[in-house]
């Protein structure tokens, strides 16, 4: 059964740099099927796609948020990582990876979701 | 980008009510409509995908209909576990993945 998990700072200094990996157990991220994704939701609000990695490598991202993000994978760790340029307290949130499905087009399983609050 | 606007924003219910939360996308998403359910704290499970097709170990009081660009999530019989936030989300346009506002789900 796989597993994710989110794994970073939780207090990240205006116009910085956001990082955060996500380590998956159970299954291989360049197993075909699936891409890895990051999720957002900010406080007591909805939840907002930030972009995901396929198992090839490829690279979709948010439009919203494209400038700023850059997803990337380490297959000999099975992580994958988001990075978040030039953060604002606009981008505190928790923070969440999660496994698409590229066939049924879901998102299952999700990590415990990570708290980044962006302050100085 | 497809808007997905969640109607009501919250409900009060009872245990044992039939409930109704609608979904309804900007454009024509043909069954391209996931729901998910979220309890204080936790993250988001899914509970149907595909309109449809309830998620392995989901309670079959839940169920989902619709298509093109109007959705339903409907739960049979309500149970305590129950009360919850539920959201759907779009994945028509997968390079633009978009989630609907949430519909809070209350104890009367």
């Amino acid at each position: 059964q796989v597993q994710v998990q989110e794994s970073g700072p939780g207090l990240v200094k205006p116009s910085q740099t956001l990082s955060l990996t996500c380590t998956v157990s159970g299954g291989s991220i360049s197993s075909g099927g699936y891409y890895w994704s990051w999720i957002r939701q900010h406080p007591g609000k909805g939840l907002e796609w930030i972009g995901y990695i396929s198992y090839s490598g490829s690279t979709y991202y948010n439009t919203a948020l494209k400038s700023r993000v850059t997803i990337s994978e380490d297959t000999s760790k099975n992580q994958f990582s988001l990075k978040l340029s030039s953060v604002t307290a606009a981008d505190t949130a928790v923070y969440y990876c999660a496994r698409y499905s590229s066939r049924d087009n879901w998102f299952d399983p999700w990590g415990q979701g990570t708290l980044v609050t962006v302050s100085s | 980008d497809i808007q997905m606007t969640q109607s009501p924003s919250s409900l009060s219910a009872s245990v044992g009510d039939r409930v109704t939360i609608t979904c309804r996308a900007s454009q024509s998403i043909s069954r391209y409509l996931n729901w998910y359910q979220q309890k204080p704290g936790k993250a988001p499970k899914l509970l149907i995908y595909a309109a449809s097709t309830l998620q392995s170990g989901v309670p079959s009081r839940f169920s989902g209909s619709g298509s093109g660009t109007d959705f339903t999530l409907t739960i049979s019989s309500l149970q305590p576990e129950d009360f919850a936030t539920y959201y759907c989300q779009q994945s028509y346009s997968t390079l633009s993945i978009t989630f609907g506002q949430g519909t809070r789900l209350e104890i009367k």
